[in-house]
């Protein structure tokens, strides 16, 4: 099946600098990729979608100066929270749906962020 | 708008017991729906998928059955294991839309 990593896997930061959350498709190409944010013990939401070559949608309520969001080919997109919090500790999954066929979903294993 | 409820964990129960998580859905058309899981500290995998009414979705002894007559798309499993301890999400979308997620279903299953 359809593999999506993200890098890293876990990070620790100090509250004021940024971090780089990258979410790549191994297999296939993805022209739209998803990030998410899970928060413990809830469901996911949604952030952003992003498109490759052009500028992400963000969902209300999300700050696009925060979350900046790079698709710049069709196998990456990287996700930067730009000077973290530690109210922006979380776990940030991304998923990756195909050019073709059926508009399947591909999830990453997401990436736990704390902030000190 | 499209929605996604479940029914409200947590849920307990002990092995080789049957189950039944909820899901039913609202959507102006014909959605595909989908069961998700995630395990303890992991992202989310593709449990199992259904395309159109009466579709039956089935993976390592899941099922879930398109029910467009009363909205639903209920997970099943007639033996849990212990190692099916693990949040499920409910989820549903129409062609190019984005992915609408039911609340989650934390199931622990106890030996």
């Amino acid at each position: 099946g359809a593999v999506v990593s993200q890098h890293p896997s876990r990070v620790i930061c100090k509250s004021g600098t940024s971090v780089k959350i990258e979410c790549r498709s191994l297999d296939f190409q993805a022209t739209t990729m998803f990030w998410y944010r899970q928060f413990p013990k809830k469901s996911l939401m949604l952030m952003a979608t992003s498109n490759e070559g052009s500028k992400a949608t963000y969902e209300q309520g999300v700050e696009k100066d925060k979350f900046l969001i790079n698709h710049a080919s069709l196998t990456l997109s990287t996700l930067t929270v730009t000077s973290a919090h530690p109210e922006d500790s979380s776990f940030y999954i991304c998923s990756a749906r195909e050019t073709s066929g059926y508009n399947e979903q591909f999830f990453g294993p997401g990436t736990r962020l704390t902030v000190l | 708008g499209n929605s996604v409820t479940q029914m409200e964990g947590p849920v307990t129960l002990s092995e080789e017991a049957f189950l039944t998580i909820n899901c039913t859905y609202t959507a102006t058309g014909y959605p595909s729906l989908f069961w998700y899981v995630q395990y303890p500290g992991e992202g989310l995998q593709l449990l199992l998928k259904a395309t159109k009414a009466d579709d039956k979705g089935s993976n390592k002894g899941f099922e879930a059955t398109y029910r467009k007559e009363t909205t639903s798309f209920h997970l099943e499993k007639g033996s849990v294991q212990v190692s099916d301890s693990a949040v499920y999400f409910c989820a549903q979308h129409q062609g190019a839309q984005k992915l609408v997620f039911g609340q989650g279903t934390r199931l622990t299953i106890n030996p």
